[in-house]
């Protein structure tokens, strides 16, 4: 079966720095990537998919590439803020398998101001 | 707006008590799923539902059983506590095929 690998496990930056979380997974039928944040105290919410028809997706400061030759993928925070502090999980699914996700162990990002 | 609702956020029971989890979607989603979630081993996925009345096990099922009655509600049951099962309950739901996940806020279950 799938397994995802994240590092790494806390990341801690300086307001204003980037961030970069990877992630790997073994499964090269897995064609769909979400990355969710998690805040304390409340459920994890998405921020940014990718799926493998593309190689780099872009919302704001946030952005996720995908190399499927390597198996791996990577969030891309940039221009990091004290809110941007969280826990981060990747996560790897077949589109159409019922949309089992298997996710990474997390990273928890503090941005220091 | 999207909303998956757990009927409690913190919940302290004893070891071998009878203990029911709740969740709610309002987005009339066909999947429904119960994860655990533990320090440094991320989110477990424990049991899933396809639809009503369907159930599939989840990579870590023992000593929990679900139930789903109607489509908008998917419940954990732990049916004798035990106190390896302190630990953060997350509910999710989606559309089916899409992949994209919505998490209820959790409850953190503490036995005693």
């Amino acid at each position: 079966g799938e397994n995802v690998e994240q590092h790494p496990s806390t990341l801690s930056v300086q307001e204003g720095d980037s961030a970069v979380i990877k992630c790997t997974y073994s499964d090269s039928a897995s064609n769909y990537f979400p990355w969710y944040k998690q805040e304390l105290g409340k459920g994890p919410q998405l921020i940014i998919d990718i799926r493998s028809n593309v190689g780099e997706k872009k919302d704001q400061r946030i952005a996720v590439t995908l190399n499927k030759t390597a198996k791996h993928f990577s969030l891309h925070i940039t221009e990091t803020q004290p809110e941007d502090s969280a826990v981060y999980f990747c996560a790897a699914s077949k589109k159409g398998s019922q949309g089992n996700l298997i996710f990474g162990k997390g990273t928890k990002l503090s941005v220091k101001p | 707006d999207v909303k998956v609702t757990q009927s409690s956020r913190y919940l302290v029971k004893r070891t071998g008590e009878k203990v029911f989890l709740e969740c709610v979607q309002d987005m009339d989603h066909e999947n429904m799923f119960w994860y655990r979630q533990d320090p440094g081993l991320g989110l477990r996925l424990i049991y899933f539902s396809y639809d009503v009345k369907m159930k599939e096990k989840g990579d870590i099922p023992e000593g929990y059983s679900v139930s789903r009655e109607k489509k908008e509600r998917f419940s954990l049951i732990l049916e004798s506590a035990s106190t390896n099962q302190t630990s953060m309950y997350l509910c999710a739901s989606d559309r089916g095929f899409t992949d994209t996940q919505y998490f209820g806020p959790g409850t953190r279950l503490t036995v005693l």
